[in-house]
């Protein structure tokens, strides 16, 4: 089966600190689709990111940015600078080909951002 | 402002009663989807359609049916065969419904059972 881990449940930093969410996935084929959510306090789900897994080159969107490590199943995000706002649950999911239109998600990690 | 909608926020639903969850789009998208989101795990898909008047079963159809009469409209409703009907539900939209399409997400509705 095909699975999205993240190991981290809950994560708190400082504001203005530089904070990396791991998520790994479990897959066999070659050609898939990486996504960040974010979910705040409010609940609305707002896509942070997305990653071509064929594509080399690391997404990114101003402070927030990819990590992604093709052979090592890997793709973790950092925040940079980060900020009150960005307080809220991250979910990880997972998009393979052969899946016609489903997302595999992890089960997500709170961050609390500090003032 | 193109978006999702989803009504009511909060649905209290009685032992063996039915109860529909509103989702409408007015992104001109073909595809929708409902998701059930519960504390401490992933989402879950539980219906989806990626043209009117079709829809396929996800994960955890069980005790849920849909309907989609018009492309903004993807009503969910929860029936009394879903023995643990309490959790949140996300309704999401996409371009599409092909892989690796970003997918739009509504507020959300939170189901209690009395």
């Amino acid at each position: 089966a095909q699975t999205v881990t993240q190991s981290q449940p809950e994560m708190s930093v400082q504001e203005a600190e530089t904070v990396t969410l791991s998520c790994t996935y479990d897959t066999s084929e070659s050609n898939y689709y990486l996504f960040w959510y974010k979910q705040p306090p409010s609940r609305q789900m707002i896509l942070v990111i997305r990653q071509e897994a064929y594509k080399q080159q690391n997404a990114t969107e101003n402070r927030f940015s990819v990590n992604f490590q093709k052979a090592a199943k890997s793709f973790s995000l950092k925040i940079s600078d980060s900020q009150l706002g960005d307080t809220a649950m991250y979910f990880c999911a997972f998009s393979p080909h052969d899946s016609n239109y489903q997302l595999i998600w992890g089960a997500g990690t709170k961050l609390i951002i500090k003032p | 402002d193109g978006g999702i909608t989803q009504s009511p926020k909060y649905l209290f639903r009685k032992e063996g009663q039915n109860v529909t969850l509103s989702c409408e789009q007015n992104l001109n998208h073909d595809a929708m989807y409902w998701y059930r989101q519960d504390p401490g795990q992933g989402l879950r898909l539980i219906y989806y359609s990626q043209i009117v008047n079709d829809f396929q079963k996800g994960d955890i159809a069980e005790g849920y049916s849909v309907s989609r009469e018009k492309k903004e409209s993807f009503p969910l409703t929860v029936t009394s065969a879903q023995k643990n009907p309490t959790a949140f539900y996300l309704c999401a939209s996409s371009f599409a419904g092909t892989v690796g399409e970003t997918q739009y997400f509504g507020p959300g509705t939170r189901l209690l059972v009395l």
